[in-house]
């Protein structure tokens, strides 16, 4: 897991604003995901991307936006549309056709 | 799609005692079910799984059950130390992962 990398660990934004979290790796890992943790609620799946210049949503992906233009970076955008954007972000990992997915160290959103 | 249970949503065990998380998953079609290991303020990391193939599996105190029937798979975490307090998350699914709620584990000294 030391090979994915997210980007600010603390990060503030005024509402109205789009605010875009990094994620990086150096695994050569295929898949990549982005998941929101709110406290009691566990990990819910916003966007996971398997392949270069494709994408698909997750469960809650209305307000958020993705790219993956290059197999190592997986840049998450909360817009200002997400109502509720306070959340601690984690980014994963896991390399094509297995299961096992590696989580990047979080960034902590707050939306004042 | 998938739905994941977990419970419960916190677990007391005195030191050296054992602990049991259970879950529950609702699609058949789910083969790989992970457990997660979070400790405050960092990111989760994998400590065991099993696949659907397989019943049981042990890794040193911890061990993991599945029972496909049934579906559900549990942990199981024995002589606990004080730094087996954490939240543990449970997973299941085929091609992606489902997560519960966790649980958050207190061992007491």
């Amino acid at each position: 897991d030391g090979g994915i990398t997210q980007s600010p660990k603390y990060l503030f934004r005024k509402e109205g604003q789009n605010v875009t979290l990094s994620c990086e790796q150096n695994l050569n890992h295929d898949a990549m995901y982005w998941y929101r943790q709110d406290p009691g609620q566990g990990l819910r799946l916003i966007y996971y991307s398997q392949i270069v210049n494709d994408f698909q949503k997750g469960d809650i992906a209305e307000g958020y936006s993705v790219s993956r233009e290059k197999k190592e970076s997986f840049p998450l955008t909360v817009t200002s549309a997400q109502k509720n954007p306070t959340a601690f972000y984690l980014c994963a990992s896991s390399p094509l056709g297995a299961n096992e997915q590696y989580f990047g160290p979080g960034t902590r959103l707050t939306v004042t | 799609g998938e739905n994941v249970e977990q419970h419960p949503s916190t677990l007391s065990v005195q030191e050296g005692d054992s602990a049991v998380i259970k879950c529950t998953y609702s699609d058949s079609a789910s083969n790989y079910f992970p457990w997660y290991k979070q400790e405050l303020g960092k990111r989760p990391q994998l400590i065991i799984d099993i696949r659907s193939n397989v019943g049981e599996k042990k890794d040193q105190r911890i061990a993991v059950t599945l029972n496909k029937t049934a579906k559900h798979f549990s942990l199981h975490i024995t002589e606990t130390q004080p730094e087996d307090s954490a939240v543990y998350f449970c997973a299941g699914g085929a091609d992606g992962l489902t997560f519960g709620k966790g649980t958050h584990l207190i061992i007491q000294p």
